[in-house]
């Protein structure tokens, strides 16, 4: 079953902070974050193990909640080459084979 | 420079004609998968490959078919094409249990008619 994105689309001023979800009904090892520009193939953000632990990579940062089984991934202020989709992807278990479950997608724009 | 590469990069084919869409990584890595993309779909895993002759199926694996033969490929093969099968595949590497991160390949734009 795949997870659980929220807000399905976003338009964010530069400079402006925005939050995306992500939520699944099974028990998760794993959270990894995708965005794809359009017309591009998916590039890797980060990844984040059970264990609640939170990562950054430049402004762009995330949680993982593993009680909840949600992640949420934060984009301070925005910059135009933030737009794009993003899509979680879920694992549930490493004896699973890496077999990973991608959500719907969050379409990001960001204007000047 | 480290790619994955797929071939073709669109094609435009008729209901029940075989095909196959190569994907080839020179990175070394032993996990690669095939997603398809539909719009609001997001990606969804069709097969995927721990290693040579390892193959399992992901969640959409019907109408499809993957071998791994050597290492650095992994064909997917349709052998019956049909209208529901026009989408956009995506090939992706690494993932696996050292490294996590996966590297998609440039995608194929298949139409099925």
């Amino acid at each position: 079953q795949q997870p659980v994105q929220s807000p399905q689309a976003v338009i964010l001023r530069e400079g402006e902070d925005a939050v995306i979800n992500c939520s699944s009904s099974k028990a998760l090892y794993s959270v990894h974050w995708y965005r794809q520009k359009h017309g591009e193939a998916p590039v890797f953000l980060m990844i984040l193990l059970k264990g609640g632990e939170q990562k950054g990579h430049e402004k762009i940062s995330a949680s993982f909640n593993e009680k909840k089984q949600q992640s949420s991934l934060y984009l301070t202020a925005s910059q135009l080459s933030y737009s794009g989709t993003y899509f979680c992807g879920t694992e549930i278990g490493r004896n699973a084979g890496n077999m990973l479950t991608f959500g719907g997608g969050t379409r990001l724009m960001v204007k000047p | 420079e480290a790619q994955v590469t797929q071939n073709p990069r669109y094609l435009i084919t008729v209901t029940g004609k075989k095909l196959t869409v190569t994907c080839s990584q020179n990175m070394n890595h032993e996990y690669m998968s095939w997603y398809r993309q539909d719009p609001g779909l997001g990606l969804r895993q069709i097969y995927y490959s721990m290693n040579v002759e390892v193959t399992d199926k992901g969640d959409v694996p019907e109408g499809y078919k993957v071998s791994r033969k050597e290492k650095r490929n992994f064909p997917l093969i349709l052998e019956s094409p049909s209208p529901n099968q026009t989408s956009l595949y995506f090939c992706a590497t690494g993932g696996g249990l050292l490294t996590y991160e996966q590297y998609f390949g440039p995608g194929t734009r298949l139409t099925v008619t």
